[in-house]
């Protein structure tokens, strides 16, 4: 089992439509999880950190299960510009403090 | 944003030169990294370095050679590269690694072509 898996996509969603993903990790001890969008030929740039109590900011809105060990995204009212490749990201948990666990990324194309 | 900048945004070296490439961090972190991304596949950690002390090497072949001045300044020093080895090298920085993750900030990378 990968330590952070994704749906690789792509999701073709039209404009104004809300859409969601999920990323599952395997490491329950796992402590700081976060979102990064990455457009094509770009480097990753933090979307938001996702909290316990889950967080919302603007369209986006991330929660955190514990439980079953998944994190989500969810992005409301799509514009054509979040068109874009979104990465969930998992602190590694272990020998090393500074790795952060990237998964593959999922591609999402907003269509007008 | 300038808060890392990389040079240069794109190189093409052949196999047998001998090229450097740079970051800056303008942030005031501690902790420093080198990525390397080839298409279609996730960021690959390569070298990262805390307060100037290498404190990971993930089985990075010799041809790779990172050095850390100071907290501000990451370099990759590169010779006798391959082919395969042409992907977007992305450095990052981020406040610290600690027992948990910090998100961590990304130079616009460099674009290296291996002929």
């Amino acid at each position: 089992r990968k330590e952070v898996e994704q749906d690789p996509g792509p999701f073709n969603v039209p404009e104004g439509a809300t859409v969601a993903f999920n990323c599952t990790y395997s490491n329950s001890a796992s402590q700081s999880f976060f979102w990064y969008r990455q457009d094509c030929r770009k480097e990753p740039k933090l979307l938001m950190s996702v909290y316990s109590s889950g967080n919302e900011d603007g369209r986006f809105t991330a929660q955190l299960n514990r439980a079953s060990q998944y994190i989500s995204l969810l992005i409301r009212d799509s514009k054509l510009s979040d068109s874009a490749t979104y990465l969930c990201v998992v602190n590694r948990v272990g020998d090393s403090n500074y790795q952060l666990i990237w998964g593959a990324g999922t591609k999402l194309i907003i269509k007008p | 944003e300038t808060g890392v900048t990389q040079t240069p945004r794109h190189l093409v070296m052949g196999m047998t030169n001998k090229k450097s490439l740079k970051c800056e961090q303008h942030l005031g972190h501690n902790a420093m990294y080198w990525y390397k991304q080839s298409a279609k596949k996730p960021l690959e950690l390569m070298f990262v370095y805390s307060l100037e002390e290498r404190v990971e090497n993930n089985s990075v072949p010799s041809r790779f050679s990172p050095e850390c001045p100071n907290s501000s300044h990451l370099f990759l020093h590169l010779h006798t590269l391959q082919p395969e080895d042409s992907a977007l090298y992305l450095c990052a920085s981020s406040p610290s690694g600690g027992e948990q993750g910090y998100e961590q900030y990304f130079g616009p990378g460099t674009r290296l072509t291996v002929t």
